[in-house]
């Protein structure tokens, strides 16, 4: 099994609204990433987790709060987004040991509009 | 610093021409891993292939193929006979400590 999931792959939100986007691995892989990618850009790293603890915090509003429940799931909590937060999110994760400099594997990503 | 530049915004072809994209890349570290990365309009990235610095060979893989180039800090991608189902968005990417993406090629190929 080779797949980044990720629910869901639509969220429209209010700018007072909560929300959390979802994201699971069953690859053994012990990094795990949150990308944000605004159309016909690259993606930006926002967070990297690795063995469950947060190891990388791209200096991202606190309006997104990552959460690594284990080491398969990995969670991104919205609350007070503000319109230009929309854009697609990636997930992504890579085997352990290597962290960042192995290659990564990414999900389908969750579409989000902010209004 | 580390960078890395993909001159090509954008590339268009009629199927089965050969095309090239292009990536160069800055860095100071000895040690490093590059990618190519495709992105179809799902949306999703798909990993192609990686490369660590000590490792020039170039590599085929079926219509692809890579000319990894450290006298001229280049990693191009080549996609031999296209087809329409190469259309899609690559991004070539340098990992050490830090991940940094390309801007980005778009491929276009037509029937």
């Amino acid at each position: 099994d080779t797949e980044v999931t990720q629910t869901p792959k639509h969220l429209v939100m209010g700018m007072t609204n909560k929300k959390s986007l979802k994201c699971e691995q069953h690859m053994g892989h012990r990094a795990m990433y949150w990308y944000k990618q605004k159309a016909k850009k690259p993606p930006e790293l926002m967070f990297v987790y690795s063995y469950e603890k947060l190891s990388i915090n791209e200096s991202v509003p606190s309006r997104f709060s990552p959460e690594c429940p284990n080491s398969s799931l990995l969670n991104l909590h919205l609350h007070a987004l503000q319109p230009e937060d929309s854009a697609l999110y990636l997930c992504a994760s890579s085997q352990p040991l290597g962290g960042r400099h192995n290659e990564q594997f990414f999900g389908p990503g969750t579409r989000l509009t902010v209004l | 610093a580390q960078k890395v530049t993909q001159a090509q915004t954008e590339i268009s072809v009629v199927e089965k021409e050969d095309v090239t994209l292009d990536c160069v890349y800055e860095t100071r570290d000895t040690t490093y891993y590059l990618f190519w990365y495709k992105q179809p309009p799902s949306g999703e990235l798909v990993f192609l292939i990686r490369r660590n610095s000590f490792d020039e060979q170039n590599e085929i893989s079926g219509r692809y193929s890579w000319n990894f180039q450290k006298s001229t800090s280049s990693f191009n991608f080549t996609i031999t006979a296209s087809q329409v189902v190469d259309s899609a968005v690559y991004f070539c990417a340098l990992i050490y400590n830090d991940m940094r993406f390309g801007a980005g090629t778009r491929l276009t190929v037509k029937p």
